[in-house]
């Protein structure tokens, strides 16, 4: 069963505007999660991450938001870029523990 | 810069076929991992290394085996390749010793099919 949920498979914003990536969770013990940029036959890349102790962590025009209690987070992309245009994974893991990885949202961004 | 290598972007084999799936990273980091990535199921762990000739299986290690000889290889082995084995398959590496919450520096994939 999926631990990790993405729900929206893809996001079409406009060039400038705002992007929210969501991530749902199941598992409580989940204490660190990332947030993974994939470009087309690339491998996935580090973008951002948070762990438990946080609500929000924010690296340039991206910021993450964790809320523990409806076992959610989501990535803000501000304002979003043409090449920002990618496939987005987040992943969660417990203390010590292998990740889990959501199934991954197509973002384009419209110039 | 990390780097993480894999011997093949693109492979094609027939079922019953021993495949063999490498990869090499440079940053002598301790722990390894083969995902495979499908749609609509994400990144799906297969296998992990945290040091050479160690292995521990992951979520789907059925069909799979792996081997750990040098701390900057790890290979992916299917013994006897089937079509539901036809799939991305990602090699990543992290530098911390028997913790796996770090970063993860992936490879840029190959993408198996088997006919």
């Amino acid at each position: 069963d999926q631990q990790v949920k993405q729900n929206s498979p893809s996001l079409s914003v406009q060039e400038g505007r705002i992007s929210i990536l969501n991530c749902d969770y199941t598992n409580s013990m989940f204490d660190y999660f990332l947030w993974y940029k994939k470009y087309p036959a690339e491998g996935p890349t580090f973008l951002i991450s948070i762990s438990s102790i946080k609500d929000k962590n924010e690296d340039g025009r991206f910021t993450v938001f964790l809320n523990k209690s409806a076992k959610h987070l989501s990535l803000h992309i501000v304002p979003s870029q043409p090449g920002d245009s990618a496939v987005y994974f987040c992943a969660a893991s417990e203390p010590g523990n292998q990740f889990y990885f959501g199934t991954g949202t197509s973002l384009t961004v419209i110039p | 810069d990390v780097k993480v290598t894999q011997s093949s972007r693109y492979l094609v084999k027939r079922t019953g076929e021993k495949v063999f799936l490498e990869c090499v990273q440079d940053m002598d980091h301790e722990n390894m991992f083969w995902y495979r990535q499908d749609p609509g199921l994400g990144l799906r762990l297969i296998y992990f290394s945290y040091d050479v000739k160690m292995k521990e299986k992951g979520d789907i290690p059925e069909g799979y085996s792996v081997s750990r000889e040098k701390k900057e290889r790890f290979s992916l082995i299917l013994e006897s390749a089937s079509t539901n084995q036809t799939s991305m398959y990602l090699c990543a590496s992290s530098p911390l010793r028997q913790t796996f919450t770090d970063t993860q520096y992936f490879g840029p994939g190959t993408r198996l099919t088997v006919l």
